[in-house]
């Protein structure tokens, strides 16, 4: 089974900060991999699909990047509403696996 | 507008049975695979099931496989999720989430709480 590697686990930042997340899979996953924002007591928010696909709607400070093993999520500009929960997701084979989650919190 | 909405979920002792429902709208239900989701009360995110969308393609992941059925009505527009033999550890909300061809996730219900508890 593919194992998925968030860091950090917990990030401190400012508004207007460039904020980075990364996520490492056990094994190559190809581009097979997603995020998701959740905030607390909603359900995740599809971020970026196919490691660097912009969700329809979704403002253009996020980007994805990364193929294979290595893969990051970057926010461009902090803004007060991106404080929440984010998770890789990857969905190259099953049994489908997500990271176990990155909070950025506000420093 | 696409809508899914998860129900059934509710307090159960241990080794008992639920049966959660996902009700979809606004889609053509029967041309989309659909997975469940669930979140241990403060934990992260685990996936737990997926089915293709005529059900030729199951998968269940290791901690509820033998346990939790799968299952779906494209006539009626809704996808289930019988769980049986319920542990301590199967406590979470549980959504159902839409699957395209390219993103794993892009709609997802509200969640249904599933509480397992003597």
């Amino acid at each position: 089974d593919i194992q998925m590697t968030q860091s950090p686990s917990t990030l401190s930042a400012s508004v207007g900060d460039r904020v980075t997340i990364t996520c490492r899979a056990s094994q190559s996953i190809s581009s097979w991999l997603a995020w998701y924002q959740q905030k607390p007591g909603k359900a995740p928010k599809l971020l970026i699909y196919k490691a660097s696909s912009l969700e329809s709607g979704v403002p253009s400070r996020f980007s994805g990047s990364g193929s294979g093993t290595e893969f990051t999520l970057t926010i461009s500009s902090l803004q007060p509403d991106d404080f929440a929960t984010y998770y890789c997701q990857q969905y190259n084979s099953y049994p489908w696996a997500f990271g176990q989650g990155t909070k950025v919190e506000i420093k | 507008e696409v809508q899914l909405v998860e129900s059934g979920g509710g307090l159960v002792k241990p080794g008992g049975s639920l049966r959660l429902s996902c009700a979809a709208s606004g889609f053509t239900f029967s041309s989309y695979s659909m997975n469940w989701v669930r979140q241990a009360p403060g934990k992260g995110l685990e996936w737990v099931s997926s089915i293709s969308s005529s059900s030729s393609y199951i998968y269940y992941a290791d901690s509820v496989k033998g346990r939790f059925t799968i299952s779906r009505d494209n006539a009626k527009n809704s996808l289930y999720l019988q769980m049986n033999s319920l542990r301590a550890e199967d406590t979470a909300v549980y959504y159902c989430a839409r699957e395209s061809n390219i993103t794993p996730g892009d709609y997802w219900g509200q969640g249904t709480l599933v509480t397992v508890s003597s």
